[in-house]
């Protein structure tokens, strides 16, 4: 039972653009959120997080935005940069627990 | 700052060869630590995480151990490896407790067993 989903494995986009990755969840009681940046070869960079009390959190050119009605999340990176091309993964979590779910990732290009 | 540590980068290693990988974290006491690997165009699959010295908690009982010897040093060990352990193996580390917070990973292993 994968508990959070990345349904689209890749994604392009025009440097310039709004870069949207998505992922969706089916435990109700995950209440932390995460997005990780992965380049090949390295370890994952955290990128933002956000808590079930929010519905957007921002930083820089990342803005997160939680659905718990929809038990859906999304990463919007403006302007999308081609150095912004990794693989993305989102990731959740919720309080008393030590463990982080993760999904199996979406490709971004960022095409010059 | 914190940094995390992980050695060696890449190992090839034999089939039934034993290993030995270690992550040491710099800069934060009493941290939690894990192990995940990442087969070959796959997710993150958490093996071992710890929240304390000598406690070990396995999601994926397999032929491989991990140890914690001290307050951040983790170690990811087999007695004999086989074909399905190549992968990227990732530590990680976050905030000792049980409130969620943001988990920092180090740069990987690459393991390829021949």
């Amino acid at each position: 039972d994968q508990q959070v989903k990345q349904n689209s494995p890749s994604l392009s986009v025009q440097e310039g653009r709004i870069s949207i990755l998505n992922c969706d969840y089916t435990n109700s009681m995950f209440d932390y959120f995460l997005w990780y940046k992965k380049y090949p070869a390295e370890g994952p960079t955290f990128l933002i997080s956000i808590s079930s009390i929010k519905d957007k959190n921002e930083d820089g050119r990342f803005t997160v935005f939680l659905n718990k009605s929809a038990k859906h999340l999304s990463l919007h990176i403006v302007p999308s940069q081609p150095g912004d091309s990794a693989v993305y993964f989102c990731a959740a979590s919720h309080s008393g627990t030590y463990k982080y779910i993760f999904g199996t990732g979406t490709r971004l290009k960022v095409l010059a | 700052s914190q940094t995390i540590h992980q050695w060696p980068a890449t190992l090839v290693q034999p089939v039934g060869s034993p290993l030995s990988l270690e992550c040491t974290v710099e800069g934060t006491s009493n941290p939690n630590l894990y192990w995940y690997r990442q087969a070959a165009g796959r997710g993150l699959q958490l093996l071992f995480y710890s929240v304390g010295i000598g406690q070990i908690s396995s999601e994926v009982p397999q032929n491989l151990s991990a140890s914690r010897p001290q307050d951040r040093q983790f170690i990811l060990s087999s007695k004999k490896l086989l074909l399905s352990d190549s992968g990227f193996y990732l530590c990680a580390w976050r905030s000792g407790g049980t409130v969620p917070s943001e988990q920092y990973f180090g740069p990987g292993t690459r393991l390829t067993v021949t």
